[in-house]
């Protein structure tokens, strides 16, 4: 199985600050038929289910604010918020769908400093 | 407007037996494959059971095997996972989720979500 990993457990940032969360692959996620990254990040508010926010580990979704970002490659990856609003305090999550079983990073908390 | 509606969580005791329902709605069911996801109580993220467009190809995570049976009624629109012989440990929030449209199955992103089911196993 694929294990993720992210970091940190929780952070906590400013308003209209950076946020970075990283999420390490214990294998490449990286498919070399379509050179493509096999990683999705999700959002979870409290109460809510979580919402796909990032596939393909830079393809932001339709309505997701453009401060929402994925970069990374392989087994390294990181989702940025450029400019953190109140709306965005939420666990995050990385997934790999490079190989079954589909698994999850642990989460990662981010509250306002 | 897509949505997925999760149904017959409840408390049961251990070695006991739930069938968790989702009803879909706002989409052509048949078309996506479907998944269970499940989040025990204040923890992270656990996928459960995958299962295909036509319902011939399944998987389920490790603990789950033997134990759980996913299914499918297209003629329905729902989805079903059969859970036996629960565990104290498969206490959690159960959640269908629809492949993304794009994904190659058994692997992809889910999305959109229902807002689950609470399955509690105790004495």
């Amino acid at each position: 199985d694929i294990v993720m990993t992210q970091s940190p457990d929780s952070l906590a940032v400013s308003l209209g600050e950076r946020a970075a969360i990283n999420c390490k692959s214990s294998q490449s996620v990286l498919y070399s038929s379509d050179n493509k990254n096999y990683l999705a990040w999700y959002q979870q508010k409290p109460g809510q289910p979580p919402k796909l926010i990032i596939k393909w580990a830079s393809t932001r979704e339709s309505g997701v604010p453009d401060r929402f970002s994925g970069s990374g490659s392989g087994t390294d990856f990181t989702l940025t918020i450029s400019s953190l609003q109140a709306e965005d305090v939420a666990v995050y999550y990385c997934q790999q769908y490079y190989s079954a079983p589909i698994t999850f990073g642990q989460g990662t908390r981010l509250e306002i400093k | 407007e897509v949505q997925l509606v999760e149904s017959g969580g409840g408390l049961v005791q251990p070695g006991g037996s739930l069938r968790l329902s989702c009803a879909a709605s706002g989409f052509t069911f048949s078309n996506y494959a479907m998944t269970w996801v499940r989040q025990a109580p204040g923890k992270g993220l656990e996928w459960v059971s995958s299962i295909s467009i036509i319902g011939t190809g399944t998987y389920y995570t490790d603990s789950a095997k033997g134990r759980f049976t996913i299914s499918r009624d297209n003629s329905k629109d729902t989805l079903y996972l059969q859970m036996n012989s629960l565990r104290v440990e498969d206490t959690a929030v159960y959640y269908c989720a629809i492949y993304g449209s794009g994904s190659f199955y058994p692997g992809g992103w889910f999305d959109p979500w229902g807002q689950g089911t609470l399955v509690t196993v105790s004495s």
